[in-house]
């Protein structure tokens, strides 16, 4: 079975810009989890999604948002991107609050 | 505020040698303590989960325990394939659905 997957791999934006990363979940998993992590940290929470509701949200300010659709795919916007926004960002579905499952992650650099 | 802490930052073994990895934890009621590993630039990779004290877990040289403050990873005749950051992460039965993670064990197999 497919895992989770993100779009794109890698991206580089300069400061100012606006990005949009794209995850689909697990098959069946209906619960999809935003994180941030930088180097030599662990994954910080940035949000979580489940049915298309939105069900947490962690620290992080109004230039993040997020969606899920009705195929249970997310995306994850950030606004005027700032160079420490520079960070890997991981997507985890699950089929409810159980196990979260990692995608490979997607790398943004801001210059 | 959830809190988690993980000790060594880092820890070298050589192939074969035992040893054990140290979560400590801080929660408003616990929902679930989860064990990750990453390998350097990818997603964290799931492992266990464990719900109350007592409980323990078992897979291949990785055997995860939990008390009422904390959790260990004994790692037993460890390959270098073992090698990664371990992670740790907790589920609070309170506020929004977000894993708190610690700052990760990066274990190093010497052959």
């Amino acid at each position: 079975d497919a895992g989770v997957t993100q779009s794109p791999t890698h991206l580089i934006k300069t400061r100012g810009q606006h990005v949009t990363l794209r995850c689909s979940p697990i098959s069946g998993h209906k619960s999809v989890s935003w994180y941030q992590q930088v180097l030599g940290q662990g994954p910080q929470f940035i949000f979580q999604y489940y049915e298309k509701e939105e069900r947490g949200r962690g620290n992080f300010p109004d230039r993040f948002s997020a969606r899920q659709f009705p195929n249970y795919s997310s995306e994850l916007n950030v606004n005027a991107l700032l160079l420490g926004d520079s960070a890997l960002y991981l997507c985890a579905s699950s089929l409810d609050t159980g196990g979260e499952y990692f995608g490979p992650g997607t790398r943004l650099t801001v210059t | 505020e959830d809190q988690v802490t993980q000790s060594p930052e880092a820890l070298r073994l050589q192939e074969g040698e035992s040893s054990s990895l140290n979560c400590s934890y801080t929660v408003s009621g616990l929902r679930g303590l989860f064990w990750y590993r990453q390998d350097p630039g990818k997603g964290p990779e799931f492992l266990f989960t464990l719900y109350s004290a007592g409980e323990e877990k078992e897979k291949e040289r990785l055997k995860a325990t939990l008390t009422k403050k904390e959790s260990f990873l004994h790692i037993t005749a460890p390959k270098p394939e073992d090698s990664a950051t371990y992670l740790c992460a907790v589920r609070s039965n309170f506020g929004n659905e977000k894993l708190t993670f610690g700052t990760g064990t990066r274990l190093t197999i010497i052959p």
